[in-house]
């Protein structure tokens, strides 16, 4: 099993609709984050927290430590914001350990 | 400012030969990392500089995986031997760093290397 498991694998929504992607982990962490991928590969860091909540436009990312879980919110989303998001973890230390990605499209 | 950059940003060699990517991070960040993605996989961690520290090493595949940070500037990812198993994108990131904190990381564009 791995260390970090994200869902959905691929997500397909309409413009406008709220998103959600969630992230679960099974070792201890120091900080989560959440990292945006554009075709071509580019990768862009959108938060990084260790507890609580961020919120960055329209952008929204949630942490719950003792249930080890995340969710990264897209509200009014746009075509723009399809690209792949990207849960890592980083082990005490500063190693981060990855989940395998999101596939989100955004259709208008 | 300038953000981390790398290269080259594509590099196709021949299976066997030797290769080095070099990355550039920002100016005043001592940790620097060096990440794989190969093609439909996730991101997978290689190795950690901090500062004067002893880099942490336990990410790469095999021993023909090797690199140098000179001081907090730059670093090269050396890969001998290239494999066809080899071919990804190679990123590398930088942030801050010093015992106890956590700091976000900021990717350059990568390297994508190709063994034919």
């Amino acid at each position: 099993k791995n260390e970090v498991e994200q869902s959905p694998q691929n997500l397909t929504a309409q413009e406008g609709e709220f998103i959600t992607i969630n992230c679960s982990y099974s070792v201890g962490i120091s900080a989560l984050h959440w990292l945006q991928q554009h075709p071509g590969g580019g990768i862009v860091s959108l938060f990084m927290l260790s507890s609580g909540k961020k919120k960055h436009g329209r952008l929204i990312a949630t942490i719950n430590i003792q249930e080890k879980h995340s969710s990264l919110h897209i509200t009014a989303s746009h075509p723009r914001d399809s690209a792949v998001y990207i849960c890592a973890v980083r082990r005490y230390g500063n190693k981060l350990v990855f989940g395998a990605g999101t596939i989100l499209r955004v259709k208008s | 400012g300038a953000g981390v950059s790398q290269s080259p940003s594509n590099k196709v060699t021949e299976k066997g030969k030797d290769v080095e990517l070099r990355c550039d991070p920002i100016s005043g960040h001592t940790a620097l990392y060096w990440y794989r993605q190969r093609l439909g996989q996730g991101l997978e961690f290689l190795i950690y500089f901090q500062g004067n520290s002893a880099p942490d090493k336990s990410g790469l595949p095999s021993d023909r995986f090797s690199a140098e940070r000179t001081g907090e500037s730059v670093s090269t990812l050396t890969i001998q031997r290239t494999q066809q198993e080899d071919s990804a994108v190679y990123l590398c990131a930088s942030s801050l760093g010093g015992a106890g904190g956590v700091y976000e990381q900021y990717f350059g564009p990568g390297t994508r290397l190709t063994v034919t």
